[in-house]
């Protein structure tokens, strides 16, 4: 079945440091892939998402790259603020009819001054 | 106001007891789901319903059940809570099978 591993956190990053969070995906056929970012106290809220390969999905600074030879949608932004400071879900919906959207297990992220 | 509301915010039952969950939305979608949110594991689909007459189970729908009163109303019921059902609840909508899910901003039950 589909899967989707994504790194563990915490991350903890000054504001304006460089942020990667990994994600890879297990997934037959081509899969669409998402982000989606999970404030404190709310419910979760798409941030990105790419539909095929090499496809760069971007919102609010963070981007990622549909990657299918790595199997990868690593997330990326160059100049975090305290204001980021969240849960992020990496997240994949496979190809072919009704497919249920498989999350990662999240990576929480906290931004310092 | 929220485009998906959730009742209750947070609720504390005790193993046994029966509890509905509810979940509104007001975007006109057809498709509704419920999550449930735990540490480390990220989140599980319990039940989803692509219209009112149309529910289906998720990969984790043992010990719950659902009801689809209204194209904009989603209920899930614990029959007899157990403490293991203790987590963080969700519920999404989307606007067809391929759309973005647009969440709820959860419920968080504590069964003692």
């Amino acid at each position: 079945g589909n899967s989707v591993t994504q790194m563990e956190g915490p991350v903890t990053l000054s504001e304006e440091a460089f942020l990667t969070i990994n994600c890879t995906y297990t997934a037959t056929g081509y899969p669409s892939l998402f982000w989606y970012v999970q404030y404190p106290g709310e419910g979760l809220q798409l941030l990105l998402k790419a539909t095929k390969a090499d496809d760069k999905g971007s919102n609010k600074g963070f981007e990622a790259t549909y990657r299918k030879e790595t199997t990868s949608f690593h997330l990326e932004k160059g100049s975090v603020q305290v204001s980021d400071s969240a849960v992020y879900f990496c997240a994949l919906r496979g190809s072919g009819g009704y497919q249920k959207v498989t999350f990662g297990t999240g990576t929480k992220l906290q931004v310092i001054p | 106001d929220a485009d998906v509301t959730q009742t209750p915010r947070n609720r504390i039952t005790k193993t046994g007891k029966r509890i509905m969950l509810e979940c509104s939305q007001t975007k006109g979608h057809d498709r509704m789901y419920w999550y449930r949110q735990d540490p480390g594991l990220g989140l599980r689909l319990i039940y989803y319903s692509f219209d009112v007459k149309d529910i289906n189970k998720g990969e984790i729908s043992d010990g719950y059940s659902v009801s689809r009163q209204a194209q904009a109303k989603f209920s899930l019921s614990l029959e007899s809570a157990i403490p293991n059902q203790t987590a963080l609840y969700f519920c999404a909508t989307s606007d067809g099978p391929r759309e973005t899910q647009y969440f709820g901003p959860g419920t968080r039950l504590l069964v003692l």
